[in-house]
């Protein structure tokens, strides 16, 4: 079983819809949790970062974590085209664990105008 | 955030040769990090580069095959030696933000043939 399991897609929406990414784990001793965003032929970009269970908002972006479940999710409300992009979750122990950071295989997202 | 410059951001080169990838950091940074990216799959933890000291190397990847320097903190090179097709991936560079975030560069897209 992978440390982290997020469904590859692709995920076709209509423009302005309400995305939802998810990712499950099973190391409950991760400490911190991560979404990046990344476009074709660039590096990841960091999107949202939480430590704690319950939901993060960042503009149309909302990070959900449930630590007990061990799942995490990322919402993206009001789609753009240019939300078209691959979505990793990330998560990570902290510094007694050596920052040790697992990634998501990725979700492409594609927004349809 | 740190801004990383990545190059060469792709490359073709032939199997039994070697290609080495740079990456500048525009601010001094304790720890550097290579990943590699494979089509479908997470981003894959090569090493950990500290300047001073030998790279800190992966299950699966060895300093033979993937060598490592770190002349300074703004600085580090990766080296795919003795490529093979297998070694056709991107390459990442990173950082660690201060809030456990890694920032990026654009990656090296190589092709081996």
């Amino acid at each position: 079983q992978k440390e982290v399991e997020q469904d590859p897609g692709p995920l076709s929406v209509p423009e302005g819809a309400i995305v939802s990414l998810n990712c499950t784990y099973s190391n409950s001793a991760f400490q911190y949790f991560m979404w990046y965003r990344q476009y074709s032929r660039k590096g990841p970009e960091l999107l949202m970062y939480t430590y704690s269970s319950g939901n993060k908002e960042d503009g149309r972006f909302t990070a959900q974590v449930d630590k007990s479940s061990k799942y995490i999710s990322l919402f993206i409300r009001d789609s753009q085209p240019s939300d078209s992009a691959t979505y990793l979750c990330a998560m990570g122990l902290g510094q007694a664990g050596g920052f040790k950071t697992i990634f998501g295989a990725g979700t492409r997202l594609f927004v349809k105008a | 955030s740190a801004v990383i410059s990545q190059k060469p951001s792709r490359d073709i080169c032939q199997r039994g040769t070697s290609l080495t990838i740079q990456c500048q950091v525009d601010s001094q940074v304790t720890m550097m990090f290579w990943y590699r990216q494979q089509p479908g799959q997470s981003l894959t933890l090569i090493a950990t580069a500290n300047q001073g000291s030998e790279a800190t190397y992966e299950s699966g990847f060895v300093i033979d095959k993937f060598p490592i320097s770190r002349p300074n903190l703004t600085f580090s090179t990766l080296t795919v030696s003795n490529m093979s097709p297998e070694d056709s991936s991107i390459y990442l560079c990173s950082v660690v933000r201060g809030d456990y975030g890694y920032t990026f560069g654009s990656g090296t897209r190589l092709t081996v043939v």
